[in-house]
């Protein structure tokens, strides 16, 4: 398995642009997890989904934030209009069996809003 | 509430033990979970340890959990520039068959000197 592929890697975008990132979990995974990294606040858990429900979204910052899963094989977490307070990095992860074996995370999308 | 500390910076010389200290505050977590980040990366499981153990080891990693102190640690021998990273201890609280969230640390960057 390739593992968690998040796209794309790097983005640079304009305040007031809508931003979507995107990610494919390992096959076979059940549970879904957006995370943001920043070196304030660390990393953020932002929602999680199980078979492709949202649980907790808890942690999506504002209404400008939100994040989909048409199917178990792909997701997105999209921001509109972005900010600069937006830049960060954003992980996806996914696990299975409630995540007791830890979780696989994605390599990452670094956002950057000017 | 949840929350886990670790210490931000440690610094260490090759061929040297490093220490990676953790608390966590849910007496209730059943496993606990330490993650390496290596730069530009996502994040890497390295260990996990079920809170009825108090110890375990794979090959250069040590884990070592104190549950009454809420206490836990990763020790790695022969340390090596390779090692330099940022660690993250992560626990689920209140896992009980259903899905918990990782709550993480802010990491510690271990910096291994030549």
């Amino acid at each position: 398995d390739a593992g968690v592929i998040q796209s794309p890697r790097h983005e640079v975008t304009e305040m007031g642009q809508e931003v979507t990132l995107r990610c494919k979990p390992i096959s076979g995974h059940d549970y879904l997890f957006w995370y943001r990294q920043t070196m304030m606040r660390g990393l953020e858990l932002l929602i999680y989904f199980n078979n492709n429900v949202p649980i907790d979204d808890s942690g999506m910052p504002e209404d400008r934030f939100s994040a989909k899963m048409p199917n178990a094989s792909f997701s997105t977490l999209k921001i509109q209009p972005s900010e600069p307070r937006d830049s960060a990095v954003y992980f996806c992860a996914s696990s299975i069996v409630g995540g007791r074996y830890g979780y696989t995370f994605g390599s990452g999308t670094r956002l950057t809003v000017v | 509430g949840e929350d886990v500390e670790q210490s931000l910076f440690l610094s260490v010389r090759e061929g040297d033990s490093s220490v990676i200290n953790c608390t966590y505050t849910d007496s209730s977590s059943t496993y606990l979970y330490w993650y390496k980040q290596e730069p530009g990366a996502g994040l890497q499981l390295l260990t996990y340890i079920f809170s009825n153990m108090d110890m375990k080891q794979d090959q250069r990693l040590t884990v070592l959990l104190n549950k009454k102190d809420k206490h836990l640690s990763l020790r790695i021998a022969d340390t090596q520039t390779g090692d330099s990273a940022i660690y993250f201890c992560a626990e689920i609280p209140n896992y009980g068959g259903s899905q918990g969230n990782l709550i993480f640390g802010k990491g510690t960057k271990l910096s291994v000197k030549p």
